[in-house]
């Protein structure tokens, strides 16, 4: 099954402005974490939002967690040009010990200056 | 900061032929990871692995891949006979243990990426 699908796929905004994203998943999770990545880098960790989380701020990231609804939200408020890049959210399912983390599709944002 | 670090950042083979990517993981973490992203694609997982040895794979990870760490700080992935769709980004990963957590779980913790090796398949 699919896991950690985001949408929009593509998103266009001018600085300043806030962005939101999505993230879809289909099993139990331990946590759901969002990553960033520039075109042709690694990914880049930003945050992790637990089970019995609903919602977790890092500076200008606000994460939801809605466990019923098997959703999570990522919003970058204040948007800069340097935050134009691929967001990834990534599901931590209740398995054994290193276990993998899924990838959804990504959603492009970019951020017109 | 401690970082992950892939070599080479790009490596051009035939098909047919046998490729080795390295990784040297952040040093006191525990659980190691290879990802692949194929060019404007989705980031998949290949396989994890953990006190010497294979914890999970997936259905891509099949006989022509291999992993090792054969000195306590590489990890290496190794594709014995290349095909044209393994021209991918590969990443490698790693994760310490959960903070504060008791036993070897990794829940909880974020995986810590290299900037990824390109591989090209001709």
């Amino acid at each position: 099954s699919q896991q950690g699908e985001e949408d929009p796929q593509a998103l266009s905004i001018q600085e300043g402005e806030n962005a939101t994203m999505n993230c879809s998943y289909k099993t139990s999770i331990n946590n759901l974490q969002w990553y960033r990545q520039n075109s042709g880098r690694g990914l880049v960790h930003l945050i992790l939002i637990r089970s019995n989380e609903r919602e977790k701020h890092s500076g200008r990231l606000r994460v939801t967690l809605d466990t019923s609804k098997k959703s999570s939200s990522l919003l970058i408020t204040a948007s800069r040009a340097a935050d134009t890049a691929s967001y990834f959210c990534a599901t931590d399912a209740i398995k054994t010990s290193g276990s993998r983390l899924t990838f959804g599709e990504g959603t492009q944002l970019t951020v017109n200056p | 900061e401690p970082e992950v670090t892939q070599t080479p950042s790009h490596q051009v083979t035939q098909m047919g032929q046998e490729v080795i990517l390295r990784c040297v993981p952040i040093s006191n973490h525990l659980y190691f990871y290879w990802y692949r992203q194929i060019l404007g694609q989705k980031v998949e997982f290949l396989v994890s692995f953990y006190n010497n040895e294979i914890s999970e794979k997936s259905e891509i990870f099949d006989d022509q891949f291999s992993v090792e760490r054969p000195d306590g700080s590489n990890f290496t992935l190794k594709i014995r006979s290349t095909k044209l769709e393994d021209s991918a980004m590969y990443f490698c990963a790693s994760r310490r243990r959960s903070p504060g957590g008791q036993g070897t779980s990794s829940y909880n913790s974020p995986l810590h990426f290299g900037n990824g090796t390109r591989l090209t398949v001709t």
